[in-house]
């Protein structure tokens, strides 16, 4: 069974920075592309970035290009998001996401439960 | 960025009654669409890929049709677990956006 266990949320000032992490279990980690999904309080779902399986492509939403960074350690079946500069309008659950397949690399076809991220001062 | 639009924002229906959701993109897609079922607190579960690909698990009222811009998300017997909010996701190109959703409210 796939899972994926979000940790690192909380609450931090703007400006401030936060490290989200997400392992994997149930699948062999170093095969799938992940993604961020991100949803603001009674909003809707935002994709917020997205990493090959061995790290070599990478994209951002242009929302957190230049604040957020995506990555991954296969061998700790761990994926990771460093934000930094954060600002009000990141306040969110962010999920981390398993891609469904290779040929359905940008669906996200598994879900992590979500971590809570508030900005506020 | 390709603009996915869903419609109705709300719906209501009773049990047993079928429901139908659309969602238009801002330019064709093929079938590169997905939808997925979201309950209070809790995350995004894929209901269909590919259109009308139904993902392992999911009950076989739920279906999907569709290609280019415009796609439905039909619900054929509706069961008190189905009420949710519904998103549409584009998965055709960087970046994959979602429609606004969908509320599924009992009647």
């Amino acid at each position: 069974e796939v899972q994926l266990v979000e940790s690192g949320g909380g609450l931090v000032q703007p400006g401030g920075s936060l490290r989200l992490s997400c392992v994997a279990s149930g699948f062999t980690f170093s095969s799938y592309s992940m993604n961020w999904v991100r949803q603001a309080p009674g909003k809707g779902l935002e994709w917020v970035s997205y990493i090959s399986s061995g790290s070599s492509t990478i994209y951002y939403a242009d929302s957190v290009k230049g604040r957020f960074t995506i990555s991954r350690d296969n061998a700790k079946n761990s994926l990771y998001l460093q934000m930094s500069s954060l600002r009000d309008e990141d306040t969110a659950v962010y999920y981390c996401a398993r891609v469904l397949s290779g040929s359905y690399s940008l669906v996200p076809g598994y879900w992590g439960q979500g971590t809570l991220v508030t900005v506020s001062s | 960025d390709i603009q996915m639009t869903q419609s109705p924002s709300s719906v209501s229906a009773s049990v047993g009654d079928r429901v139908t959701i659309t969602c238009r993109a801002s330019q064709g897609i093929s079938s590169w669409l997905a939808w997925y079922q979201q309950k209070p607190g809790k995350a995004p579960k894929l209901l269909i890929y590919a259109a009308s690909s139904l993902q392992s698990g999911v009950p076989s009222r739920f279906s999907g049709s569709g290609s280019g811009t415009d796609f439905t998300l039909t619900i054929s017997g509706l069961q008190p677990e189905d009420f949710a909010t519904y998103y549409c996701q584009q998965a055709n190109s960087f970046p994959p956006t979602f429609g606004q959703g969908t509320r599924l409210e009992i009647k």
